[in-house]
């Protein structure tokens, strides 16, 4: 199965800061990447497929990047509805594999 | 607007069988994978399967096999998977969702989700 390691595991920043989080897999799986945004009381949200292209009704504050084995979420102008756990997910091959999920907290 | 709409929590005996709905509305039902994932208490994610409705095609992840069984009702567009021989590793929160991509069977995202059901095993 291919790995997927996301990091940071915790991230705490104030609104109005950016911020980015990592994914690498353990080979490579092109652009098929996608990055989910969890929130409580919410069903998860996709935000960006295909390692950059954002999902009709992502704010254009979110963007994608990479393609092989490194890919990064960055959050630019965070605002207070951004707090939340985000998780990256490759779709290369089956099984399709998680990261073990981000949480960025409000400083 | 698409939605899939979950069976409520359910608190499970050991050695016991559960069955989860998923019902789904809002798209062609048929035309779409729809997958399950787990998450256990404070963990990733982690896929078990998927179903296509129109022809009830079923994939697994190995981990899994043993372990889920994926069917469908077209006729109330609604999803099931049943989980058997529960045991502690099991207790996890379930979700369904739908493949982003029409028709297919490669590997994909996941555009919808459900709200998930937690699954409890305990005496």
């Amino acid at each position: 199965d291919v790995q997927m390691t996301q990091s940071p595991s915790y991230l705490a920043a104030s609104p109005g800061e950016s911020v980015s989080i990592s994914c690498k897999a353990s080979k490579s799986i092109s652009n098929n990447l996608a990055w989910y945004q969890e929130k409580p009381g919410k069903t998860n949200k996709l935000l960006i497929h295909s390692g950059s292209t954002l999902q009709s009704g992502t704010p254009s504050r979110f963007s994608g990047g990479g393609s092989g084995t490194d890919f990064t979420l960055t959050i630019r102008s965070l605002e207070f509805e951004d707090f939340a756990v985000y998780y990256c997910q490759q779709y290369n091959e089956y099984p399709p594999t998680f990261g073990a999920g981000t949480k960025l907290e409000l400083k | 607007q698409v939605n899939l709409l979950q069976s409520g929590a359910a608190l499970v005996k050991p050695g016991a069988s559960v069955k989860l709905s998923c019902k789904a509305s809002g798209y062609p039902f048929s035309d779409y994978y729809i997958h399950w994932v787990k998450q256990s208490h404070g963990k990733s994610l982690e896929w078990i399967g998927s179903i296509f409705p129109n022809s009830a095609y079923t994939k697994y992840n190995e981990n899994f096999k043993n372990k889920a069984t994926l069917t469908v009702d077209k006729s109330t567009n609604t999803a099931y998977m049943d989980l058997s021989r529960m045991t502690s590793e099991d207790s996890a929160t379930y979700y369904c969702s739908r493949c982003g991509y029409y028709y297919s069977g490669f590997p994909c995202y996941f555009d919808f989700w459900g709200q998930g059901v937690m699954v409890t095993v305990s005496p």
